[in-house]
């Protein structure tokens, strides 16, 4: 079984520009949840998807946007970009609800300049 | 109060030692817990999870959970220099359809030959 793929690995941009990262998850995975990793937050909680329907969101400004197709692939998606906002952003998936194993993509490191 | 706290360390082990990993965690309701590895530049790799109290173990792994205490530690036995890596605590919070996790900061352990 394929693992989480995420596109592009790396990207560089500059401060004001938008983004947009794709996560395409296990084969019968519904739930695509997206995460921040910097060197002084750790891991964070962006948002979570599930059916198409943004189930969970962490505490990120609303440049921080994402959204799930019927396929269960996602995007995630950030606007007016700022150097803070450089990071390691992963996506992990799991079957459905409940308390499963979220299995990790290899994670889009993005450069703001 | 972070929600999930692990020492930074760095940890520093000998070869064929136990190394010793802690987290404790805030939400008393939590039910999933789980311990990720994550080697530098890597994505977090699953290790183990744990749901009851008491002790599971998976090869060199032994993960133990104490609810009333609110603390979850990782033991590995016979540690390897290919244990080096930061290792990573998430734990779930228990109501249904909230299954996100949160991640302490993550210990960084460094296997001495």
């Amino acid at each position: 079984k394929a693992g989480v793929t995420q596109t592009p690995r790396y990207l560089i941009k500059t401060r004001g520009q938008q983004v947009t990262l794709s996560c395409s998850p296990i084969s019968g995975h519904r739930s695509v949840s997206w995460y921040q990793q910097t060197p002084g937050q750790g891991l964070q909680f962006l948002f979570e998807y599930f059916s198409e329907t943004q189930r969970n969101k962490g505490n990120f400004p609303g440049r921080f946007s994402g959204r799930q197709f019927s396929n269960s692939r996602s995007e995630m998606n950030v606007s007016t970009l700022e150097l803070g906002d450089s990071a390691l952003y992963l996506c992990a998936t799991k079957g459905g609800g409940g308390q499963e194993t979220q299995y990790f993509g290899p994670g889009t490191r993005l450069l703001v300049l | 109060q972070k929600e999930v706290e692990q020492n930074s360390g760095p940890l520093s082990v000998p070869e064929g030692a136990i190394a010793s990993l802690n987290c404790t965690y805030s939400d008393r309701g939590s039910q999933s817990f789980f311990w990720y590895r994550q080697y530098s530049g890597k994505s977090p790799e699953l290790i183990m999870f744990i749901y009851s109290n008491g002790d599971k173990e998976d090869g060199r792994f032994t993960a133990q959970l104490n609810k009333a205490s609110q603390y979850v530690s990782l033991l590995i036995r016979d540690s390897q220099p290919s244990d080096s890596a930061t290792y990573l605590c998430a734990v779930m919070a228990a109501n249904f359809g909230n299954e996100k996790l949160t991640f302490g900061t993550g210990t960084r352990l460094t296997i001495i030959p």
